[in-house]
């Protein structure tokens, strides 16, 4: 069955280190999402890719980067994690036609704590 | 950009009693309102969406209102149960990709 996993789930890293969460989708899909979910912030944009190559950044996109090579990884790249970036992290994927069904799968969620 | 706004943040109801989410949106141009159910340690999972072109739509205990003039959408979960239990989101979109979420909704259903 077609589906989307983040690793590691859980991470615990500090301050100044660079982090990357991996996405992986077999559906695919064109377009990509990471989300960061915050207590009273609900989720919220960080970056999003409607195919290879092609990157954007979303409300929160500041000290993240994302890169994409290939249609199934989006991989998000924490330069240098700070402790307000201790969060947890949604990876999504959905289909490219617009106007059709535009559901966003999401992944299991990855914690990640910055000390 | 758009701002979605989301009302309750937590609601409480017994079994088998009504729930109403409440969202309203900024941007006019917005055409795609999905909402999502959270369960504990799991990302969120879409329950039902609805285009700016329908009023309503149902789905069994589910259904889902939309005001365009208002710019506000509403879910009605009928004949709660336990397992209704969660954290409800609402989203807009205009583009029909990327999703603007409200802060989310806990409804807690008791037996």
């Amino acid at each position: 069955d077609a589906e989307i996993t983040q690793s590691p789930r859980h991470k615990i890293t500090e301050t100044g280190r660079q982090v990357t969460l991996a996405c992986h989708q077999t559906w695919n899909h064109n377009n990509m999402f990471w989300y960061r979910q915050d207590l009273g912030h609900g989720l919220r944009l960080i970056h999003y890719s409607y195919g290879v190559h092609d990157t954007n950044k979303g409300e929160v996109s500041d000290g993240y980067s994302v890169s994409r090579s290939n249609t199934e990884d989006l991989p998000l790249t924490l330069e240098s994690a700070a402790s307000s970036q201790t969060s947890v992290y949604f990876c999504a994927s959905s289909s490219l036609i617009q106007g059709a069904d535009n559901e966003q799968f999401f992944g299991p969620g990855t914690r990640l704590t910055v000390l | 950009g758009e701002n979605v706004e989301q009302h309750p943040s937590t609601l409480s109801v017994q079994e088998g009693d009504s729930a109403v989410i409440k969202c309203t949106y900024s941007d006019s141009a917005s055409n795609y309102f999905p909402w999502y159910k959270q369960e504990l340690g799991k990302g969120p999972q879409l329950i039902i969406d609805i285009r700016s072109n329908v009023g309503e739509k149902k789905d069994q205990r589910i259904a889902v209102t939309l005001n365009k003039t208002a710019k506000h959408f509403s879910l009605h979960i009928t004949e709660t149960q336990p397992e209704d239990s969660a954290v409800y989101f609402c989203a807009a979109s205009n583009s029909g990709y990327a999703l603007n979420f409200g802060k989310g909704t806990s409804l807690l259903v008791t037996p």
